[in-house]
């Protein structure tokens, strides 16, 4: 079984650049997120989709940061214009379920960005 | 903001020898995962103890649960090269979905 992907795994922007990155869950998975990840921290969440529907989404910068997950499949986070402060980790992840709470989580690779 | 806090934040340890992390939380919860971040590479999950459970095993990893003091202990027994990675502790917020709060981490390190 593939596990979750995620592209492209290091960027390098120069900072008011937009920048993108794309995640495919794993095949069958409801339920994505997106996470941000400081150095020396843990995950954060930025947003929650069940299937195309953003559930959860209290975390996401809206005013710099946009995702979609048309299809209910594969998703895209978005950050336009980039700030020196979003240098981070960018992680996906799905799980299978819906609402339920003892979800394992399976994690892509993770995006490293860094903006100059 | 990160719920969970982790203890001690690095451990360096030899080969062979057992390797405890620890976990504080500050609200109820359903559940508690572990999971662990080699350097690089996405967090992979290790063991789920829920709140009704004190103790919990797999292979080498012990995972206790206190939840009258809010924390979670991870015991690796005869820890390996392999072991070494950040470990981090997640519960759920006590919520009905699967959300996960991460702590802080533990960066442990085993030397061969």
């Amino acid at each position: 079984e593939a596990g979750v992907v995620q592209s492209p795994r290091y960027k390098i922007i120069e900072k008011k650049q937009p920048v993108a990155f794309w995640c495919n869950p794993i095949s069958g998975h409801n339920t994505l997120y997106w996470y941000l990840q400081n150095l020396g921290q843990g995950p954060e969440l930025l947003i929650r989709y069940e299937n195309e529907e953003a559930v959860d989404d209290s975390q996401l910068p809206k005013d710099r940061f946009s995702a979609e997950r048309l299809k209910g499949v594969d998703s895209t986070l978005k950050i336009q214009p980039a700030e020196l402060g979003d240098s981070a980790v960018y992680l996906c992840a799905s799980s299978p379920r819906g609402v339920q709470s003892d979800n394992e989580q399976f994690f892509g690779p993770g995006t490293r960005l860094t903006v100059l | 903001s990160q719920q969970g806090e982790e203890d001690p934040q690095a451990l360096s340890i030899q080969e062979g020898e057992n390797a405890t992390m620890n976990c504080s939380y500050k609200t109820s919860i359903n559940n508690l995962q572990w999971y662990r971040q080699n350097s690089g590479r996405g967090l992979v999950h290790l063991i789920l103890i829920r709140s009704n459970e004190r103790e919990k095993h797999s292979g080498r990893l012990r995972v206790t649960l206190d939840t009258s003091k809010k924390s979670s202990s991870l015991l690796i027994t005869a820890s390996r090269a392999a072991d070494t990675a950040s470990y981090f502790c997640a519960t759920d917020g006590g919520g009905a979905t699967n959300k996960l709060i991460f702590g802080t981490g533990t960066l442990l390190a085993v030397q061969p």
